[in-house]
Protein backbone atom coordinates (compact mmCIF):
# COMPACT_ATOMS: atom_id res chain seq x y z
CA UNK A 1 0.00 0.00 0.00
CA UNK A 2 0.97 3.14 -0.42
CA UNK A 3 2.11 5.22 2.31
CA UNK A 4 4.17 8.77 2.79
CA UNK A 5 5.29 9.11 6.60
CA UNK A 6 6.46 12.97 7.98
CA UNK A 7 7.75 11.77 11.27
CA UNK A 8 8.61 15.31 12.92
CA UNK A 9 5.43 16.90 13.50
CA UNK A 10 6.96 20.58 14.63
CA UNK A 11 10.70 21.87 13.98
CA UNK A 12 11.35 24.48 15.95
CA UNK A 13 15.05 26.34 14.67
CA UNK A 14 16.93 29.57 15.41
CA UNK A 15 17.30 31.64 12.08
CA UNK A 16 20.29 31.07 10.12
CA UNK A 17 20.09 27.62 11.39
CA UNK A 18 19.81 24.57 8.49
CA UNK A 19 16.98 22.29 9.12
CA UNK A 20 15.70 18.76 7.48
CA UNK A 21 12.57 17.51 7.02
CA UNK A 22 12.34 13.77 6.55
CA UNK A 23 9.99 12.07 4.63
CA UNK A 24 9.62 8.56 4.19
CA UNK A 25 7.42 6.32 1.45
CA UNK A 26 6.05 2.84 0.57
CA UNK A 27 4.99 2.29 -2.57
CA UNK A 28 5.33 -1.24 -4.44
CA UNK A 29 5.59 0.44 -7.67
CA UNK A 30 8.79 0.88 -9.43
CA UNK A 31 7.47 4.31 -11.52
CA UNK A 32 6.27 7.07 -9.12
CA UNK A 33 6.93 10.90 -8.23
CA UNK A 34 7.38 12.10 -5.17
CA UNK A 35 6.91 15.89 -4.20
CA UNK A 36 7.17 18.46 -1.50
CA UNK A 37 4.99 21.53 -1.06
CA UNK A 38 4.49 24.35 1.16
CA UNK A 39 1.81 25.53 3.07
CA UNK A 40 2.16 29.32 4.94
CA UNK A 41 -0.23 30.43 7.15
CA UNK A 42 -1.93 32.23 4.53
CA UNK A 43 -3.00 28.64 3.94
CA UNK A 44 -2.01 28.64 -0.34
CA UNK A 45 -0.18 25.44 -0.99
CA UNK A 46 3.04 26.51 -3.24
CA UNK A 47 4.49 23.62 -4.96
CA UNK A 48 8.32 23.02 -4.53
CA UNK A 49 9.81 20.21 -6.19
CA UNK A 50 8.51 17.16 -8.14
CA UNK A 51 11.10 13.85 -8.66
CA UNK A 52 10.12 10.67 -10.34
CA UNK A 53 11.75 7.76 -9.20
CA UNK A 54 14.14 7.25 -11.98
CA UNK A 55 15.78 10.32 -11.21
CA UNK A 56 17.72 10.09 -7.99
CA UNK A 57 19.66 12.98 -8.67
CA UNK A 58 20.08 15.41 -5.38
CA UNK A 59 18.22 18.99 -6.23
CA UNK A 60 19.60 22.56 -5.25
CA UNK A 61 17.39 25.54 -5.45
CA UNK A 62 18.82 28.36 -3.85
CA UNK A 63 18.62 27.82 0.40
CA UNK A 64 16.33 24.28 -0.99
CA UNK A 65 17.96 21.24 -1.10
CA UNK A 66 16.19 17.97 -1.60
CA UNK A 67 18.26 14.20 -0.94
CA UNK A 68 16.05 11.24 -2.85
CA UNK A 69 17.57 7.61 -1.51
CA UNK A 70 15.41 5.24 -3.17
CA UNK A 71 17.60 2.78 -0.70
CA UNK A 72 16.27 4.06 2.35
CA UNK A 73 12.79 5.15 0.30
CA UNK A 74 13.58 8.63 1.36
CA UNK A 75 13.23 12.34 -0.15
CA UNK A 76 13.98 14.20 2.90
CA UNK A 77 14.13 18.54 2.01
CA UNK A 78 17.00 20.59 3.82
CA UNK A 79 16.70 24.44 4.26
CA UNK A 80 20.13 26.12 4.31
CA UNK A 81 20.42 29.34 6.73
CA UNK A 82 16.70 29.29 7.48
CA UNK A 83 14.92 32.09 7.62
CA UNK A 84 11.47 33.47 9.00
CA UNK A 85 10.16 33.57 5.85
CA UNK A 86 10.56 29.72 5.43
CA UNK A 87 7.69 29.07 8.57
CA UNK A 88 5.12 27.38 7.36
CA UNK A 89 4.00 23.52 7.31
CA UNK A 90 5.31 21.26 4.93
CA UNK A 91 3.88 18.77 3.09
CA UNK A 92 5.13 15.68 1.50
CA UNK A 93 3.54 13.42 -0.99
CA UNK A 94 3.68 10.46 -3.33
CA UNK A 95 1.86 9.55 -6.60
CA UNK A 96 2.14 6.39 -8.43
CA UNK A 97 2.09 6.23 -12.03
CA UNK A 98 -1.00 4.03 -12.60
CA UNK A 99 -3.09 5.88 -9.57
CA UNK A 100 -3.79 8.37 -12.12
CA UNK A 101 -1.56 10.61 -9.96
CA UNK A 102 -3.83 10.61 -6.98
CA UNK A 103 -1.41 12.22 -4.30
CA UNK A 104 -1.07 10.34 -1.40
CA UNK A 105 0.14 12.87 1.71
CA UNK A 106 2.24 12.96 4.75
CA UNK A 107 0.51 14.04 7.02
CA UNK A 108 2.80 17.67 7.17
CA UNK A 109 5.79 18.87 8.99
CA UNK A 110 5.08 22.68 11.09
CA UNK A 111 8.64 24.34 10.73
CA UNK A 112 8.96 27.57 12.96
CA UNK A 113 11.83 29.39 12.33
CA UNK A 114 12.17 31.94 15.03
CA UNK A 115 14.41 35.36 14.90
CA UNK B 1 1.28 31.23 -11.09
CA UNK B 2 -1.79 28.78 -11.11
CA UNK B 3 -4.61 29.76 -12.78
CA UNK B 4 -7.16 28.01 -10.33
CA UNK B 5 -9.46 30.07 -8.79
CA UNK B 6 -11.76 29.06 -5.68
CA UNK B 7 -14.98 31.60 -4.47
CA UNK B 8 -15.36 32.69 -1.91
CA UNK B 9 -12.19 32.79 -0.21
CA UNK B 10 -14.14 33.08 3.52
CA UNK B 11 -17.58 31.96 4.33
CA UNK B 12 -19.25 32.55 7.74
CA UNK B 13 -23.17 30.70 7.56
CA UNK B 14 -25.99 29.54 9.87
CA UNK B 15 -26.53 25.43 10.19
CA UNK B 16 -28.58 24.06 7.93
CA UNK B 17 -28.32 26.18 5.28
CA UNK B 18 -26.92 25.59 1.81
CA UNK B 19 -23.91 26.40 0.03
CA UNK B 20 -22.22 26.18 -3.20
CA UNK B 21 -18.39 26.59 -3.23
CA UNK B 22 -16.95 27.49 -6.44
CA UNK B 23 -13.82 26.30 -8.19
CA UNK B 24 -12.36 27.45 -11.65
CA UNK B 25 -9.15 26.56 -13.60
CA UNK B 26 -8.28 28.25 -17.24
CA UNK B 27 -5.37 25.88 -17.53
CA UNK B 28 -7.77 22.90 -19.70
CA UNK B 29 -6.80 20.34 -17.23
CA UNK B 30 -8.97 17.20 -17.45
CA UNK B 31 -8.40 15.99 -13.51
CA UNK B 32 -9.15 17.94 -10.74
CA UNK B 33 -10.11 17.39 -6.99
CA UNK B 34 -11.49 18.87 -3.99
CA UNK B 35 -9.75 18.29 -0.42
CA UNK B 36 -11.12 18.74 3.10
CA UNK B 37 -7.95 20.45 5.77
CA UNK B 38 -8.33 21.78 9.03
CA UNK B 39 -5.58 24.21 9.52
CA UNK B 40 -1.78 22.68 9.50
CA UNK B 41 -3.39 18.93 9.32
CA UNK B 42 -3.48 16.45 7.05
CA UNK B 43 -5.18 16.82 3.56
CA UNK B 44 -8.09 15.04 3.16
CA UNK B 45 -9.35 13.99 -0.93
CA UNK B 46 -13.07 14.07 -0.82
CA UNK B 47 -13.85 14.42 -3.99
CA UNK B 48 -12.29 14.16 -7.73
CA UNK B 49 -13.15 14.49 -11.37
CA UNK B 50 -10.86 12.59 -14.43
CA UNK B 51 -12.77 14.78 -16.89
CA UNK B 52 -16.25 16.37 -17.65
CA UNK B 53 -19.17 14.26 -16.17
CA UNK B 54 -16.65 12.51 -14.18
CA UNK B 55 -17.35 12.35 -10.35
CA UNK B 56 -16.07 9.89 -8.08
CA UNK B 57 -15.92 9.97 -3.82
CA UNK B 58 -12.49 10.41 -2.17
CA UNK B 59 -10.92 8.81 0.80
CA UNK B 60 -12.57 10.81 3.29
CA UNK B 61 -16.38 10.23 3.83
CA UNK B 62 -18.24 13.57 2.65
CA UNK B 63 -21.59 15.03 2.89
CA UNK B 64 -21.26 17.38 -0.19
CA UNK B 65 -21.74 16.93 -3.70
CA UNK B 66 -19.73 17.69 -6.81
CA UNK B 67 -20.54 18.49 -10.50
CA UNK B 68 -18.66 18.42 -13.57
CA UNK B 69 -20.77 19.81 -16.42
CA UNK B 70 -18.09 21.88 -17.95
CA UNK B 71 -13.77 21.43 -17.73
CA UNK B 72 -12.74 24.51 -15.44
CA UNK B 73 -15.41 24.40 -13.32
CA UNK B 74 -16.28 22.00 -10.38
CA UNK B 75 -18.12 23.46 -7.88
CA UNK B 76 -18.19 21.82 -4.50
CA UNK B 77 -22.27 21.65 -2.67
CA UNK B 78 -23.33 21.05 0.85
CA UNK B 79 -27.10 21.05 0.81
CA UNK B 80 -27.17 21.44 4.55
CA UNK B 81 -24.32 23.09 6.66
CA UNK B 82 -23.38 22.24 9.86
CA UNK B 83 -20.92 23.20 12.57
CA UNK B 84 -19.01 19.63 11.69
CA UNK B 85 -18.05 20.62 7.93
CA UNK B 86 -15.93 23.76 8.97
CA UNK B 87 -12.76 23.77 7.79
CA UNK B 88 -10.98 24.71 5.02
CA UNK B 89 -11.90 23.45 1.18
CA UNK B 90 -9.10 23.32 -1.51
CA UNK B 91 -9.64 22.52 -4.94
CA UNK B 92 -6.73 21.56 -7.52
CA UNK B 93 -5.76 20.24 -10.96
CA UNK B 94 -3.69 17.94 -12.35
CA UNK B 95 -0.52 18.91 -15.43
CA UNK B 96 -1.19 15.44 -17.09
CA UNK B 97 2.21 15.67 -18.75
CA UNK B 98 3.88 16.47 -15.12
CA UNK B 99 1.84 15.28 -12.43
CA UNK B 100 1.85 19.08 -10.87
CA UNK B 101 -1.17 19.83 -8.43
CA UNK B 102 -2.15 23.13 -8.89
CA UNK B 103 -4.00 24.44 -5.83
CA UNK B 104 -6.93 27.18 -5.61
CA UNK B 105 -6.40 29.88 -2.22
CA UNK B 106 -8.69 27.63 -0.55
CA UNK B 107 -12.01 28.45 1.09
CA UNK B 108 -12.23 28.76 4.80
CA UNK B 109 -15.98 27.78 5.53
CA UNK B 110 -17.02 28.51 9.12
CA UNK B 111 -20.81 27.04 10.45
CA UNK B 112 -21.93 28.44 13.11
Amino acid sequence: AQKVTQAQTEISVVEKEDVTLDCVYETRDTTYYLFWYKQPPSGELVFLIRRNSFDEQNEISGRYSWNFQKSTSSFNFTITASQVVDSAVYFCALSEANSNYQLIWGAGTKLIIKP
Amino acid sequence: EADIYQTPRYLVIGTGKKITLECSQTMGHDKMYWYQQDPGMELHLIHYSYGVNSTEKGDLSSESTVSRIRTEHFPLTLESARPSHTSQYLCASTDANTGELFFGEGSRLTVL
